[in-house]
C-alpha cells in the first residue's frame, strides 16, 4: 500500500527565514495536496500538483512535485508568524476514486 | 458560502454514553468521510460514504457508525464511547475532483 512520509515532523524558524517541508511516497503520485492546519482547527486546503515538474505559488508559499513524482516540496520564503501551523500533505489513493492518504504532518513553528 | 459544518464543536463526555457528532455540506458533494487526528498519528479515515445509502469502512472504524439518508449529511455515531476515542474529529467532504473541503473539527473527550 502507498505511504506518504514528511520531514520534518516539527521545525522551529525564525521569523523572516525560509523553510521547506517535505512529502516523500512510496509510490508514484498521481495528485498531491498540500493543507495548513491551524493548532486545534480545521484543514485549508493550499495547493495541488499532478504533473511531474509541476511547481504553484500563492503569497509567499510555493510547492513543487519532482520530474518522478515521488516528492514534493513546500517551500515558504520570509516566514512570518501567520505561517505558523501544521501541514499535511495528501495523496490521491489509486484503488479508490475519492480516497486520500495523508503523511502525519510537520508542525512550524515561527520565532519571532 | 460553500462549507462543512459540524457540531458540536467541542464536547465533553462519559464513557457509555451515546453521542452524536453531526456533519453537513452545502456543495451538493456525493463523497463525505470523517477523519480522527491523533497526535503523531495524522488524519485516520473512520469511515466514508460515497453516496446516499453508500458507506464503507476506513482504516479505524471500530466503535462508530455512519448513516447517510441524505446527500448533505452525514452525522458520526459513537454508540457507546470509551476514553481511547478521545481525540479531533473531522468531517470532510468532496466533488467531481478529489480536493476535499473540511469542517472545523469537533474535538471529543471521554471521561
Amino acid at each position: 500500500s502507498q505511504e506518504l512520509e514528511q520531514s520534518p515532523q516539527s521545525l522551529i524558524v525564525q521569523e523572516g527565514k525560509n523553510l521547506t517541508i517535505n512529502c516523500t511516497s512510496s509510490k508514484t503520485l498521481y495528485g498531491l495536496y498540500w493543507y495548513k492546519q491551524k493548532y486545534g482547527e480545521g484543514l485549508i486546503f493550499l495547493m495541488m500538483l499532478q504533473k511531474g515538474g509541476e511547481e504553484k505559488s500563492h503569497e509567499k508559499i510555493t510547492a513543487k512535485l519532482d520530474e518522478k513524482k515521488q516528492q514534493s516540496s513546500l517551500h515558504i520564503t520570509a516566514s512570518q508568524p501567520s505561517h505558523a501551523g501544521i501541514y499535511l500533505c495528501g495523496a490521491d489513493n489509486i484503488g479508490s476514486n475519492y480516497q486520500l492518504i495523508w503523511g502525519a504532518g510537520t508542525k512550524l513553528i515561527i520565532k519571532p | 458560502e460553500a462549507q462543512v459544518t459540524q457540531n458540536p464543536r467541542y464536547l465533553i463526555t462519559v464513557t457509555g454514553k451515546k453521542l452524536t457528532v453531526t456533519c453537513s455540506q452545502n456543495m451538493n458533494h456525493e463523497y463525505m468521510s470523517w477523519y480522527r487526528q491523533d497526535p503523531g498519528l495524522g488524519l485516520r479515515q473512520i469511515y466514508y460514504s460515497m453516496n446516499v445509502e453508500v458507506t464503507d469502512k476506513g482504516d479505524v472504524p471500530e466503535g462508530y457508525k455512519v448513516s447517510r439518508k441524505e446527500k448533505r449529511n452525514f452525522p458520526l455515531i459513537l454508540e457507546s464511547p470509551s476514553p481511547n476515542q478521545t481525540s479531533l474529529y473531522f468531517c470532510a467532504s468532496s466533488g467531481s475532483g478529489r480536493k476535499q473541503f473540511f469542517g472545523p473539527g469537533t474535538r471529543l473527550t471521554v471521561l
